[in-house]
């Protein structure tokens, strides 16, 4: 099966600085992959989505870039602000009608 | 508001105890699947359930049991609970668009201690 791999597991970084997760993954059908974003205390909710036919996704301060030959993909943060701090996980899903596999998430602090 | 409900939030048990976890959801989503987050694995997906008459298992689905009641139910039982049990769960849900999986929607949580 799949197996998402996720770096760093903690981040700390001072406001105003970017941030960057990173994750590989080992099947090579995944063709989507999701980042939540987990409060304190509260769910995860989707902050940003790539299909394999795309490399770079852009929202604002944060983007998503994909590497598909060496399967990994990475989560851009930047001018970070302190709200910005929270559990982020990344996620590859096989197939178009398959399950999601998580990273292990990264715990990030953003210090004013 | 269409949501995912999880019920109870907050679950303190006994070893041996049967324990059962809900999830209600309003979105009209066929796709319910149950989560486990421990620190530092990330989310674990336990069951799945692509409809009402489809229940599969994931990749940690033992000494869980789950139940598709109606396509807005989906509950997680644990027949006997042990301590290594104790996490906080997560109910997600999703839906078919065309040929794609929907993105993920949680429900609060549960967080369960076995003592």
């Amino acid at each position: 099966g799949e197996n998402v791999e996720q770096h760093p597991s903690t981040l700390s970084v001072q406001e105003g600085d970017s941030a960057v997760i990173k994750c590989t993954y080992s099947d090579s059908a995944s063709n989507y992959f999701p980042w939540y974003k987990q409060e304190l205390g509260k769910r995860p909710q989707l902050i940003i989505d790539i299909r394999s036919n795309v490399g770079e996704k852009k929202d604002q301060r944060i983007a998503v870039t994909l590497n598909k030959t060496a399967k990994h993909f990475s989560l851009h943060i930047t001018e970070t602000q302190p709200e910005d701090s929270a559990v982020y996980f990344c996620a590859a899903r096989g197939t178009s009608y398959g399950k999601l596999t998580f990273g292990q998430g990264t715990i990030l602090t953003v210090h004013p | 508001d269409a949501d995912v409900t999880q019920t109870p939030r907050n679950r303190i048990t006994k070893t041996g105890k049967r324990i059962m976890l809900e999830c209600s959801q309003t979105k009209g989503h066929d796709r319910m699947y149950w989560y486990r987050q421990d620190p530092g694995l990330g989310l674990r997906l336990i069951y799945y359930s692509f409809d009402v008459k489809d229940i599969n298992k994931g990749e940690i689905s033992d000494g869980y049991s789950v139940s598709r009641q109606a396509q807005a139910k989906f509950s997680l039982s644990l027949e006997s609970a042990i301590p290594n049990q104790t996490a906080l769960y997560f109910c997600a849900t999703s839906d078919l668009y065309g040929l794609y999986n929907s993105p993920l929607h949680f429900g609060n949580g549960t967080r369960l201690t076995v003592t």
